[in-house]
């Protein structure tokens, strides 16, 4: 079954501890995406990567912190720098093809409660 | 700054009922729309458009970019229960790839 994972689905955190989120995905994509959904908005972009070994900032970077060692995963780390982290994290991958981004496929996301 | 602007944020509306929901955009190398519904989790993708004034059509669901006032419309005909949930939209950039989203419209239908 091709798609993309996140884990976990729920998770807890106090304030002060970083924390990483996971996202794997087996489509072949070469693009991988972190948003950030709060309540009543949109999606926020985090970081992004193109290819292996390389990332952009998003709009709203500052406190995150990501790797691209692997094609297949793009794990974002919440660091204690961020100074609102409870929120819905979504990640997302798509294909690069000639006429550039097609459309991202998304994971079922992670909702960050920190106390 | 790029920027993407969806209206409007919240519509109610009965079930038949045909809806258009707008998305504008302001963005530096504009390549491509995208739109999306999100119910509970995580959005699923609708349509894709590139060029200006050729209609996408899916079942109810239909879309329409236009390049020259910078904004596309979705429409729902015929609407349904189902169809409740919040409509994103978003800008890709040329180059980068990079997407730019809307704060999304929240549609409700009323049986």
């Amino acid at each position: 079954d091709g798609g993309i994972t996140q884990s976990p689905k729920y998770l807890f955190r106090k304030e002060g501890q970083n924390v990483t989120l996971s996202c794997e995905q087996n489509l072949n994509h070469d693009a991988m995406y972190w948003y950030r959904q709060d309540p009543g908005q949109g999606l926020r972009l985090i970081y992004y990567s193109q290819i292996v070994n390389d990332f952009q900032k998003g709009d709203i970077a500052e406190g995150y912190s990501v790797s691209r060692e692997k094609k297949e995963s793009f794990p974002l780390t919440v660091t204690s720098a961020q100074k609102n982290p409870t929120a819905f994290y979504l990640c997302a991958s798509s294909i690069v093809g000639l006429a550039g981004v097609s459309e991202q496929y998304f994971g079922p996301g992670t909702r960050l409660t920190v106390t | 700054e790029d920027k993407v602007v969806q209206s409007p944020l919240s519509l109610v509306v009965h079930e038949g009922d045909t809806v258009t929901l707008n998305c504008s955009y302001e963005v530096t190398n504009f390549r491509s729309l995208l739109w999306y519904k999100q119910e509970k989790k995580a959005p699923t993708f609708l349509f894709m458009l590139t060029s200006s004034g050729i209609e996408k059509k899916s079942g109810r669901l239909s879309s329409i970019l236009d390049k020259k006032e910078l904004f596309s419309i979705l429409n729902i005909t015929a609407t349904q229960t189902g169809d409740s949930a919040i409509y994103l939209c978003a800008s890709v950039q040329g180059g980068n790839e990079k997407l730019t989203f809307g704060t999304g419209t929240r549609l409700t239908i009323i049986p």
